[in-house]
């Protein structure tokens, strides 16, 4: 079984722009959830989504957005980038609520 | 909102020692889970060990268990006969969704 893909892996970015990040489940997971990963924050969780509902939402500003399609891949996107939101960007995938998470490798984002 | 708290931001163990991290958290609820996730350097985060607070009995994997106090908020994990590839960051987790800061163990030869 393929593992959770994340793309892209890394990118650099300017302060006031938008990126997008994406992430594909592991086949059959419906849920997936989206955590920042910095070394002075620890893991924060974004937000999860479930057969296309953001079923959960961590307290991040409305400049965080994500959503899901009907083959269970993610996005999520970030506007009005700001030097904090520098981060590794996690997402795993699982069946439901409380089931084993997969998590894939990240994207480390760079905000200069 | 639930908290989840590692006192310990560093641990070191000898190789075929014991080592336990220690996470407590705070929670009104009475049915949850709770989790303990490892991530080694460079690598991608996978689970070491899930505990279903309605059962008593601690889970165990392998070297791996818990000991779970469910009237202390109180969920730590035990590594037994450590080995060098349990090098890694440990992190406690609430729910899914709530994890710890993280406990940055190293294992010594």
């Amino acid at each position: 079984k393929a593992g959770v893909t994340q793309t892209p892996r890394y990118l650099i970015k300017t302060r006031g722009q938008q990126v997008t990040l994406s992430c594909s489940p592991i086949s059959g997971h419906r849920s997936v959830s989206w955590y920042q990963q910095t070394p002075g924050q620890g893991l924060q969780f974004l937000f999860e989504y479930f057969s296309e509902t953001q079923r959960n939402k961590g307290n991040f500003p409305g400049r965080f957005s994500g959503r899901q399609f009907s083959n269970s891949r993610s996005e999520m996107n970030v506007s009005t980038l700001e030097l904090g939101d520098s981060a590794l960007y996690l997402c795993a995938s699982s069946k439901g609520s409380n089931y084993e998470q997969y998590f894939g490798p990240g994207t480390r984002l760079t905000v200069t | 909102a639930q908290t989840v708290t590692q006192s310990q931001p560093e641990m070191s163990v000898q190789e075929a020692e014991t080592v336990t991290l220690s996470c407590t958290y705070d929670t009104s609820e009475n049915n949850y889970y709770l989790f303990w996730y490892k991530q080694p350097p460079s690598r991608q985060m996978i689970l070491v060990i899930r505990q279903e607070a309605y059962k008593q009995q601690n889970a165990t994997e392998n070297r791996f268990s818990v000991n779970f106090q469910k009237a202390a908020k109180s969920f730590s994990l035990k590594i037994s006969d450590s080995q060098l590839g349990d090098t890694a960051m440990y992190f406690c987790a609430f729910n899914d969704m709530r994890f710890g800061a993280g406990t940055r163990l190293t294992v010594k030869p």
